[in-house]
């Protein structure tokens, strides 16, 4: 049972490079997301879907594109990255945004990103 | 707009004290409200939720009650172990508003033997 899996684990990129962090989940979950995790900010939204097709931004999205064209994959692109984007990233997806959910998210472990 | 509020860390224990980490909300309606741990490394897990008003959710030793009175939902353990070592992230998902999750900074909690 997979859950949601998130590739690279790790990775580090020079200034202006870009990249694409994996995010694959499993469980046919129509809502996923990606935010960052940085020391005293706590967690924060990136981008979300609400479904294939769908997408939105969230607390913080410049730099960052994102697309969902099947259910299961949910790739997170830096076009050129920069010092600022060092984080961990997580990816995170729940069954559904219907009232009969009551929004549990199931997170993958994490990619930690290093922008030299 | 919706937001959670949990005390700052860290908090700083020995084995087999008695653990609270505060947690506050905002939210219209009636969100249903989680703890996620994460432990060193890992990603977030679910620890407990409650999805209604006096509801109590529990997993591992581990106790939250919900209570709109005083619009919290603290987190409670009668003993702490140093496996508990992680942080703790206080939630609430709203159905009727966004939807989106809305979480708090979290909590570091560091047990020593």
């Amino acid at each position: 049972n997979a859950g949601v899996t998130q590739t690279p684990k790790f990775q580090v990129l020079k200034t202006g490079q870009s990249m694409t962090l994996q995010c694959a989940q499993d469980m046919n979950h129509e809502y996923m997301s990606w935010y960052r995790q940085d020391p005293g900010m706590g967690l924060r939204l990136i981008h979300y879907s609400v479904g294939a097709g769908i997408t939105d931004q969230g607390e913080v999205p410049n730099g960052y594109n994102v697309s969902r064209s099947t259910t299961e994959d949910f790739p997170l692109r830096l076009l050129s990255a920069a010092p600022s984007q060092t984080s961990v990233y997580f990816c995170a997806s729940s069954y559904s945004l219907l009232a009969e959910n009551t929004g549990e998210l199931f997170f993958g472990e994490g990619s930690r990103l290093t922008v030299l | 707009g919706d937001s959670v509020t949990q005390m700052e860390g860290p908090v700083t224990l020995s084995e087999e004290a008695f653990l609270t980490i505060n947690c506050t909300y905002t939210a219209t309606g009636y969100p249903s409200l989680f703890w996620y741990v994460q432990y060193p490394g890992e990603g977030l897990q679910l620890l407990l939720k409650a999805t209604k008003a006096d509801d109590k959710g529990s997993n591992k030793g581990f106790e939250a009650t919900y209570r709109k009175e005083t619009t919290s939902f603290h987190l409670e353990k009668g003993s702490v172990q140093v496996s508990d070592s992680a942080v703790y992230f206080c939630a609430l998902s709203r159905w009727g508003g966004s939807y989106i999750p809305t979480f708090g900074r979290g909590t570091s909690l560091i047990v020593h033997p």
